[in-house]
């Protein structure tokens, strides 16, 4: 079953770190570039971060940039998204995603003392 | 960068034809790909279209994506619209390897 699963969220106080992992089955994972997107409550989509298929090319959101770090492990078909000095403006649901393959379930990040 | 400008919310009769727009604000509408996401409340995002008219397998013929030049927008027609299609309703475009969301359209089936 082609999927993406993410997981690694959770309640964290702010300028704390958290991980997050995105699991691809199904389709050749190696050869997709893949991209992290939010979405805050009550809130649209919101773009975060690209990495390119093979990993050598990677953007972020200005927001993010010099906080989350985006990369992934080819071999285990996993995608990860870490995220550094979190505030409470990055309190979202975060999803894996690339073009041609069903969205997962997201994961939900909340930042808050 | 460009920015791409979504109605906030669009009313329509059951069985009736609503096209959304998506306007993008500088350079040409047809110089990146426009994906389209449904996203029913509570639920995870669905692609609808793909690279502006490209439908993937599993999503009715009822949903189609063009591009209007003339407007610089971007367009997702509904026909015969049912009651679940109400919907939030996202375009998505690129830059330089960004992606760029669309602020969205509530859909309501009267």
């Amino acid at each position: 079953e082609v999927q993406l699963v993410e997981s690694g969220g959770g309640l964290v106080q702010p300028g704390r770190s958290l991980k997050l992992s995105c699991a691809a089955s199904g389709f050749p994972f190696s050869d997709y570039y893949m991209a992290w997107v939010r979405q805050a409550p009550t809130k649209g989509l919101e773009w975060v971060a690209y990495i390119s298929a093979g990993g050598g090319g990677t953007y972020y959101r200005d927001s993010v940039k010099g906080r989350f770090t985006i990369s992934r492990d080819n071999t285990k078909s996993t995608l990860y998204l870490q995220m550094d000095s979190l505030r409470s403006e990055d309190t979202a649901t975060y999803y894996c995603t690339t073009i041609g393959i069903p969205w997962g379930q997201g994961v939900m990040v909340t930042v808050s003392s | 960068q460009f920015v791409l400008t979504q109605p906030n919310s669009v009313s329509t009769n059951l069985g009736g034809t609503v096209k959304l727009s998506c306007k993008r604000s500088t350079g040409n509408i047809g110089s990146n790909y426009v994906n389209w996401y449904q996203q029913h409340e509570g639920r995870s995002p669905t692609t609808l279209i793909s690279r502006d008219d490209k439908r993937p397998d599993g999503v009715p013929d009822r949903f189609s994506g063009s591009i209007d030049r003339s407007s610089n927008s971007a367009l997702l027609t509904i026909i015969n619209v049912q009651t679940e299609d109400e919907a939030d309703y996202f375009c998505q475009s690129y830059s330089s390897g960004i992606y760029i969301f669309g602020g969205g359209t509530k859909l309501t089936v009267l």
